[in-house]
């Protein structure tokens, strides 16, 4: 069975700080994709990144970076110096390479304060 | 700038009405879905179809929702009757299997059944 768990229900910030958002997976399969969506007050589900199983570089995009560990089944998610439209929920989710359904965690609900 | 649009933004309607919701996913786009939305139940997956046939809709209630794509460009999910534990977002996405592997997602419909 696939499964993703993000055990940050909510994690409150204040502006510039640094946040990690937290995501483990559990999955059978030995290929598979793993990704990020943001999901503003407005909420639309913004696609961030999508990272295959065999490519564990680390990836970084401005402010974003996602660091992959198989070793721990994690995909974590980390915003530099946070800004307040930082603010949103953060689902990661996870399919497998021939299935097309899209496993969602729980989301993390990030509040950055000025 | 592609994007899936979704018609209307918002509903509300009462109990026992037909509901219809309508998807433009991104042209050239071979595969929707179709997720809801809840609180107590996060995102669900309720069907998709892959080059307008429908692959699965077994998370959907039978007995009162529907989902067809009459034609690449539309799909639409109905609900009759509605019900007052129908009030959700739902959500419209696409993604090109075999390409990006990726769903884009819509702005969603937020659903009120009074």
């Amino acid at each position: 069975a696939q499964k993703v768990t993000q055990a940050q229900t909510e994690i409150s910030v204040v502006e510039k700080e640094d946040v990690t958002l937290d995501c483990v997976y559990e999955t059978r399969d030995t290929t598979y994709y793993l990704f990020w969506y943001k999901q503003p007050p407005s909420g639309e589900l913004v696609f961030l990144i999508r990272r295959n199983s065999f490519d564990e570089q680390n990836e970084i995009s401005g402010r974003y970076s996602w660091n992959f560990q198989k070793s721990t089944s994690s995909f974590n998610f980390t915003i530099t110096a946070s800004q307040v439209v930082d603010s949103a929920v953060y689902f990661c989710a996870l399919s497998g390479y021939n299935t097309d359904k899209l496993i969602f965690g729980t989301g993390t609900r990030l509040q950055v304060f000025p | 700038d592609a994007r899936v649009t979704q018609t209307p933004r918002h509903k509300v309607t009462e109990m026992g009405q037909e509901v219809t919701m309508r998807c433009q996913p991104i042209l050239g786009h071979n595969t929707v879905f179709w997720y809801r939305q809840t609180m107590m139940q996060g995102l669900e997956l309720l069907a998709y179809f892959r080059n307008r046939a429908p692959l699965d809709d077994s998370g959907m209630p039978k007995d009162r929702f529907s989902a067809e794509m009459p034609d690449a460009t539309l799909a639409t999910l109905k609900i009759q009757p509605s019900e007052p534990r129908d009030s959700a977002v739902y959500f419209c996405a696409s993604g090109y299997r075999g390409l990006t592997d990726t769903q884009y997602f819509g702005p969603g419909t937020r659903l009120t059944v009074l």
